[in-house]
């Protein structure tokens, strides 16, 4: 069964500075894969998807996230961060439309 | 265009009480899933619905139930509440066949309390 571990629980950066959070996976097949963002009390909204071709994609908000398949990894960027930024990250792999989560990751940005 | 809507926003129970929350989809989609996300936890699959069935389901008891109407809304039902189904619940929303997997939109879920 697919899985998605998210390394750090909590990251703080200075605004203005690059940020990267890290998504391992484990799935059989090609993963489908997904970066979601959760403001507080709000639902998920979609940063970025993967299904195939260039590893390297674009999302929204100035975010980017490379495809390693040798590391299983699906990395997300961010090469200057804003105070608005601050919130919980969540990648996930996905496949029949069966989800499977991360326990995310909490972005704090310095002033 | 409306996103997905979710009611109530909040919810207080009590232990062996039953809970029924409820999803409209996003303008076009025909498909919802719910999740259940407990505090400091990531989503948490519980089932999908499409043409009125549950076509897939995670690993969640018999407690958790769900229904889908024509208009595509959802329900998502749960008896004999336990003190660990407190959590925030999400529904998304997706359209059939609109892509290899078919993304998900989420509303902003109902926060669920059981005392």
């Amino acid at each position: 069964a697919q899985s998605v571990t998210q390394p750090d629980i909590h990251i703080t950066v200075s605004e203005g500075a690059s940020l990267e959070l890290r998504c391992n996976y484990s799935y059989g097949a090609t993963p489908y894969l997904f970066w979601y963002v959760q403001s507080p009390g709000q639902g998920l909204q979609l940063l970025l998807k993967y299904f195939s071709g260039d590893t390297l994609v674009q999302g929204i908000k100035g975010f980017e996230a490379e495809f390693k398949r040798s590391q299983s990894s699906f990395n997300l960027r961010k090469p200057s961060v804003h105070w608005s930024d601050a919130a919980e990250y969540f990648c996930a792999v996905g496949a029949n439309n069966d989800m499977r989560f991360g326990a995310g990751t909490r972005l704090t940005v310095k002033p | 265009d409306a996103g997905v809507t979710q009611s109530p926003t909040h919810l207080i129970k009590t232990r062996g009480q039953q809970v029924t929350l409820r999803c409209s989809p996003k303008s076009g989609h025909d498909t919802v899933s719910w999740y259940q996300q407990a505090l400091g936890q990531g989503p948490q699959f519980i089932f999908q619905y499409y043409e009125e069935e549950e076509r897939q389901r995670g690993n969640f008891p018999d407690r958790f139930s769900g229904h889908q109407f024509p208009n595509y809304s959802s329900e998502l039902n749960v008896n004999a509440l336990l003190l660990g189904d407190s959590a925030l619940y999400l529904c998304a929303s997706s359209l059939e066949g609109s892509g290899p997997t078919d993304t998900q939109y989420f509303g902003p879920g109902t926060r669920l309390t059981v005392l």
